[in-house]
């Protein structure tokens, strides 16, 4: 079975612009979260999608912003990027309640 | 405020012997945690669960012991081997049962670097 995949691998970026992420989760799995790490923050999480309604946001600003189609594929979206969201994006997917999270390898986003 | 706390940054083990990672976490309302591996350069690896009604899982060489008085749990690999050197974290949430509304919102640990030393 497939796991799940993050494209692109690597992002390069200029300040100001804005970037779209793409996640597609393991078949079955309806569930899928975002999360960022950082070297100074950690794993936080963004926000999480279940039957293409968004369940629960961590937090982030409004800049930060996601969906969910039908197929359960998920894409975030960050707007007006800073220097400081230059992190590793990573995406999750479960089979739902009490399930355990399996990440993809992530999006390295770099902001110049 | 940091709910889930690895303290030891980093953990040098000998091949064979055992590897114990710990972990505290502040936040009384989790009942749901989780370790996972990570490579450089790869996602993070699910490992291992337990939840609260339960004080130890075991999966093959991995064991994950809860101490909910504590707030203390702990990950044990035995024997260790040398493939097992990656960064480890713990995870905490909330059970979509005990009236926790997220699936998939999990609080990590910074983590810990384990090196197993052949």
């Amino acid at each position: 079975k497939a796991g799940v995949t993050q494209t692109p691998r690597y992002l390069i970026k200029t300040r100001g612009q804005q970037v779209t992420l793409s996640c597609s989760p393991i078949s079955g799995h309806r569930s899928v979260s975002w999360y960022q790490q950082t070297p100074g923050q950690g794993l936080q999480f963004l926000f999480e999608y279940f039957s293409e309604t968004q369940r629960n946001k961590g937090n982030f600003p409004g800049r930060f912003s996601g969906r969910q189609f039908s197929n359960s594929r998920s894409e975030m979206n960050v707007s007006t990027l800073e220097l400081g969201d230059s992190a590793l994006y990573l995406c999750a997917s479960s089979l739902g309640p009490n399930s355990p999270l399996h990440f993809g390898n992530g999006t390295r986003l770099t902001v110049t | 405020d940091q709910q889930v706390k690895q303290n030891s940054p980093s953990l040098s083990v000998q091949e064979g012997r055992i590897s114990i990672l710990n972990c505290d976490y502040t936040n009384s309302m989790f009942d749901y945690f989780l370790w996972y591996k990570k490579y450089p350069a790869e996602g993070p690896t699910f490992l291992i669960s337990i939840s609260s009604i339960k004080d130890k899982n075991e999966d093959g060489r991995f064991t994950v012991f809860l101490n909910k008085s504590a707030k203390h749990l702990s990950l044990h690999i035995v024997p260790s081997q040398p493939g097992d050197s990656a960064v480890y974290f713990c995870a905490a949430g909330r059970l979509a049962n005990a009236g926790g509304t997220s699936y998939g919102k999990l609080t990590f640990g910074q983590g810990t670097i384990l090196t197993v030393h052949p």
